[in-house]
């Protein structure tokens, strides 16, 4: 298996534009996480899903960011529009029900 | 909600002695807690973890204890290589291991 599949890798933008991060999760798995982490803040929850339904957006900063799940295969973050603030490295994991979160490599997005 | 506390922030150790990283957590409903590995550019990714209904376990040179009278918990590593050197984080979180806490990072560096 690929592992979680995370693009871009890299993305840097100017303040005011919208940015979309995109996720593919491990085949089979129930459970999809995205994560922001920043020195200040560490590793941070900001949503998660289970059958590709939202079962919490608590940690979702504010009504800038949202996220979708459309199918079991892949989900999208986006920003908008995006603020200097939001400069982090933004993961994707996935998991099965009560197993290991498997980690994707992250998107470094940086607004400039 | 739950709240997680990792000391030390930085910790440098010879090769081939032993690493102790400790956290503490506050919600007294947490009963699952993993331990991650991130090496520089990946993501996190598990090393070992531990449900409440045991108190150590280990696997190779990796261990990990808990405590949930005093919620807290540790990770020993033994016989440390220059390959441990990373970033450790400890979390707490449901049986589910849903919605994880994560501590805020120790920083591991194996001195050859």
């Amino acid at each position: 298996d690929a592992g979680v599949i995370q693009s871009p890798r890299h993305e840097v933008t100017e303040m005011g534009q919208e940015v979309t991060l995109r996720c593919k999760p491990i085949s089979g798995h129930d459970y999809l996480f995205w994560y922001r982490q920043t020195m200040m803040r560490g590793l941070e929850l900001l949503i998660y899903f289970n059958n590709n339904v939202p079962i919490d957006d608590s940690g979702m900063p504010e009504d800038r960011f949202s996220a979708k799940m459309p199918n079991a295969s892949f989900s999208t973050l986006k920003i908008q529009p995006s603020e200097p603030r939001d400069s982090a490295v933004y993961f994707c994991a996935s998991s099965l029900t009560s197993g290991e979160q498997f980690f994707g490599p992250g998107t470094r997005l940086t607004v400039l | 909600g739950e709240n997680v506390e990792q000391h030390p922030s930085t910790l440098s150790v010879q090769e081939g002695d032993s690493a102790v990283i400790k956290c503490t957590y506050s919600d007294s409903a947490s009963n699952y807690f993993p331990w991650y590995k991130q090496e520089l550019g990946k993501g996190p990714q598990l090393i070992i973890d531990i449900r409440s209904n045991v108190g150590e376990k280990k696997d190779q040179r990796i261990a990990v204890t808990l405590n949930k009278t005093a919620k807290h918990f540790s990770l020993h590593i033994t016989e440390t290589q220059p390959e441990d050197s990373a970033v450790y984080f400890c979390a707490a979180g449901p049986f589910g291991n849903e919605k994880l806490t994560f501590g805020t990072g120790t920083r591991l560096t194996i001195i050859p």
